[in-house]
């Protein structure tokens, strides 16, 4: 079955410092998705893309979908406090639309 | 308009028993898809319900059924509970099937298999 490797699997950093976390995969997706969640709360989505090579931004995040469709990478620009929480990258095929594979993880904490 | 809901919040069971979780979708939306996750890791794929029928089930057993309603709310059926089912039990909605649309997850379900 598909899987995604996500990294870091942590990382911790300093407030104000940028981030860079990504996520690679044996196969191709048609749509890749970022996520957060926080502790006791399902997954909040962050950015969603759809085309390979697409560059997006929300606020200080910005989200890449690699040109091969098998990878996709997660920018945090001048991070703050609470950012803090496990971040985690999602594919989707075409023909499975809503049905996710989703990679491990990345847990983020962010030192005031 | 209300977010996506489940109960309960928390639940403890032991081995062999069965389990029912409740999801309500977000109004308006007509599809509810069921995810297991373990501590530690990413939520995996159970299934899909669309307008009361399974569309696609991910790699679990015949023991995990379930089930959505005329108004779109949904049930996950786990029979004969087994340790390694603890686990955090998220339902997300959305507006369709069709693969632009992206999911609203719920809280979860923490179910504790003892």
């Amino acid at each position: 079955g598909q899987q995604l490797n996500q990294s870091p699997q942590s990382m911790f950093i300093q407030e104000g410092e940028d981030v860079s976390m990504n996520c690679t995969s044996s196969s191709i997706f048609n749509t890749w998705l970022w996520y957060k969640q926080d502790p006791g709360e399902g997954p909040v989505l962050l950015i969603a893309l759809y085309k390979a090579g697409e560059l997006t931004s929300n606020g200080r995040l910005t989200a890449q979908f690699g040109i091969t469709r098998k990878d996709s990478f997660l920018n945090i620009s001048a991070s703050i406090p609470s950012d803090v929480g496990i971040y985690f990258c999602a594919g989707q095929l075409s023909t499975n639309a809503g049905k996710s594979t989703f990679g491990d993880g990345t847990t983020l904490t962010v030192k005031p | 308009e209300t977010g996506v809901t489940q109960s309960p919040t928390h639940l403890i069971k032991t081995r062999g028993q069965q389990v029912t979780l409740r999801c309500s979708s977000q109004s308006g939306h007509n599809t509810v898809s069921w995810y297991q996750q373990a501590l530690g890791q990413g939520p995996q794929f159970i299934f899909q319900y669309y307008r009361e029928e399974e569309n696609g089930r991910g790699n679990f057993p015949p023991r995990f059924s379930g089930l959505q309603f005329p108004n779109y709310s949904s049930e996950l059926n786990v029979n004969a509970l087994e340790l390694d089912d603890s686990a955090l039990y998220l339902c997300a909605s959305s507006l369709g099937v069709a693969w632009v649309n992206e999911q609203f997850f719920g809280p979860g379900t923490r179910l504790t298999v003892l």
